[in-house]
C-alpha cells in the first residue's frame, strides 16, 4: 500500500521565479493538506483540498495556490518565490468517511525548497 | 499561527528513563493529536485523543487531555535511543478542520 509521495524531494530555485510541488495521497484517502515547515519551526497550514476545491486556507498569500485533480492528486504552486519561502513543504492526505473527518494525517516525506 | 505551544523545548535524557511532553493550547478543541518526526523528514502520527476523553494508551506512549486547563501531556516510558527526534502536538477546532501544530519538542534520548 503506497504512502504519501512528493515530488520533486529536494529543488533549488531564484528569487521571483515559480515552483510546483506535486503530491499523490495515500491510496484510499481524498483529502490533502498542504504545509510548510521552517527550519526549528512547526508546520504551518497552508491549505486542505477535499473534491478539487479549496477548503480551507491558512494564513498565506494570493502568491500559494494549489490545485487538486479527480485522481485526489495535488499540486502547490508558489509565484514570485522569496527567500523566506525556503522551507520543507509537507503534504499530507487523510479520508472523509461518511462526511466525517478521520482526524489522522498521512504525511509525506516533504519536498525542500531553496531559496537563492 | 500555531495554537499550541510545546514544553520543554528540548529534552535529554538517558535510555530508559521515561520522557514526558507537554502541549497547552488556547481555544476549545474537537480533539488533540501528537505526532512524531525524524530529523527533518515526514511527520508520523502517534495517537489522536478526542475532546470527551481524558487518557489514552499506545504501546508506551500515554496521553492525557484537561481541556479544562486547555493542556495535554505525552509521556514516553522507557525510552530507547531510537524515540529520538521532534514531537509535535496539533488541534483541530473542530471534526474535519485543518489541524494546527505547535513548536515541537526536540527529545534526545542517549545510551
Amino acid at each position: 500500500d503506497a504512502g504519501v509521495t512528493q515530488s520533486p524531494t529536494h529543488l533549488i530555485k531564484t528569487r521571483g521565479q515559480q515552483v510546483t510541488l506535486r503530491c499523490s495521497p495515500k491510496s484510499g484517502h481524498d483529502t490533502v493538506s498542504w504545509y510548510q515547515q521552517a527550519l526549528g519551526q512547526g508546520p504551518q497550514f497552508i491549505f486542505q483540498y477535499y473534491e478539487e476545491e479549496e477548503r480551507q486556507r491558512g494564513n498565506f498569500p494570493d502568491r500559494f495556490s494549489g490545485h487538486q485533480y479527480p485522481n485526489y492528486s495535488s499540486e502547490l504552486n508558489v509565484n514570485a518565490l522569496l527567500l523566506g519561502d525556503s522551507a520543507l513543504y509537507l503534504c499530507a492526505s487523510s479520508s472523509v468517511l461518511a462526511g466525517v473527518f478521520t482526524g489522522e494525517l498521512f504525511f509525506g516525506e516533504g519536498s525542500r525548497l531553496t531559496v537563492l | 499561527s500555531q495554537q499550541g505551544e510545546e514544553d520543554p523545548q528540548a529534552l535529554s535524557i538517558q535510555e530508559g528513563e521515561n520522557a514526558t511532553m507537554n502541549c497547552s493550547y488556547k481555544t476549545s478543541i474537537n480533539n488533540l493529536q501528537w505526532y512524531r518526526q525524524n530529523s527533518g523528514r515526514g511527520l508520523v502520527h502517534l495517537i489522536l485523543i478526542r475532546s470527551n476523553e481524558r487518557e489514552k494508551h499506545s504501546g508506551r506512549l500515554r496521553v492525557t487531555l484537561d481541556t479544562s486547563k486547555k493542556s495535554s501531556s505525552l509521556l514516553i516510558t522507557a525510552s530507547r535511543a531510537a524515540d529520538t527526534a521532534s514531537y509535535f502536538c496539533a488541534t483541530a477546532y473542530q471534526a474535519g478542520t485543518a489541524l494546527i501544530f505547535g513548536k515541537g519538542t526536540t527529545l534526545s534520548v542517549s545510551s
